[in-house]
């Protein structure tokens, strides 16, 4: 049974630093590696898709890399702002046998606070 | 910018009552879910649905749950005898074969 954890559970820092949060999960046969962001109360938003296949993907000041050898990946959040004040949440999904990807698991989420 | 969307927002119900929720995932996926926060816990997957059929389901997701796709759009989750336990929120999402989900806004439910 796949068990994703995340680390720090929470980090507070300055506007402007460069940030990593980390995510490690225990069965390296996933399907892909997402992340997203939850402000509180509200629905969860996705960052940044990684395929099994794929190393890392980059989405502005955002960079995702996964090491399914090691089951570990890694969100990189450059020159942080206060709008970045959020949880952030790693998941990992299987592949179905019909194709596609089956249901999510959770990682309890780094809860992050960006000092203005 | 497509999106899934869920109603109601907020549903209040008493123990013991069936409640639906409803979802419409974004037209062209063809993978639905549905999962469930706890307040203060985290994401729980309860169930999938693909090609009209549950592909897969957590223990969580047992015989007082139910899932329905009545038509081309909607997607829906059923609990038959909500228990105090059921409050959370309940977030459906739907994707596409590359498996980025896209998640609704979520539904609170609250068992009184």
């Amino acid at each position: 049974k796949q068990e994703v954890t995340q680390i720090p559970a929470a980090l507070s820092v300055p506007e402007g630093e460069n940030l990593v949060l980390n995510c490690s999960f225990t069965d390296s046969a996933i399907y892909n590696l997402q992340w997203f962001r939850q402000d509180p109360g509200k629905g969860l938003t996705s960052l940044l898709l990684i395929q099994s296949s794929q190393r890392e993907q980059t989405s502005g000041r955002l960079n995702a890399s996964l090491d399914k050898s090691s089951g570990r990946s890694t969100l990189y959040i450059a020159a942080s702002q206060p709008g970045d004040s959020a949880t952030y949440l790693c998941a990992a999904s299987r592949r179905y046998s019909g194709g596609g990807a089956d249901g999510l698991t959770f990682g309890k989420g780094t809860h992050l606070i960006i000092q203005p | 910018e497509p999106e899934v969307t869920q109603t109601p927002s907020h549903q209040v119900t008493q123990m013991g009552q069936e409640v639906i929720l409803r979802c419409v995932p974004i037209s062209n996926h063809l993978y639905f879910y549905w999962y469930r926060q706890i307040l203060g816990q985290k994401v729980e997957f309860l169930v999938s649905f693909y090609n009209n059929e549950i592909s897969e389901k957590s223990e969580i997701f047992d015989d007082q749950f139910s899932v329905e796709r009545p038509d081309g759009s909607n997607f829906t989750l059923k609990i038959r005898s909500t228990k105090l336990e059921d409050s959370a929120m309940y977030f459906c999402a739907s994707s596409d074969f590359d498996g980025e989900a896209f998640f609704g806004q979520g539904t609170r439910l609250t068992v009184v």
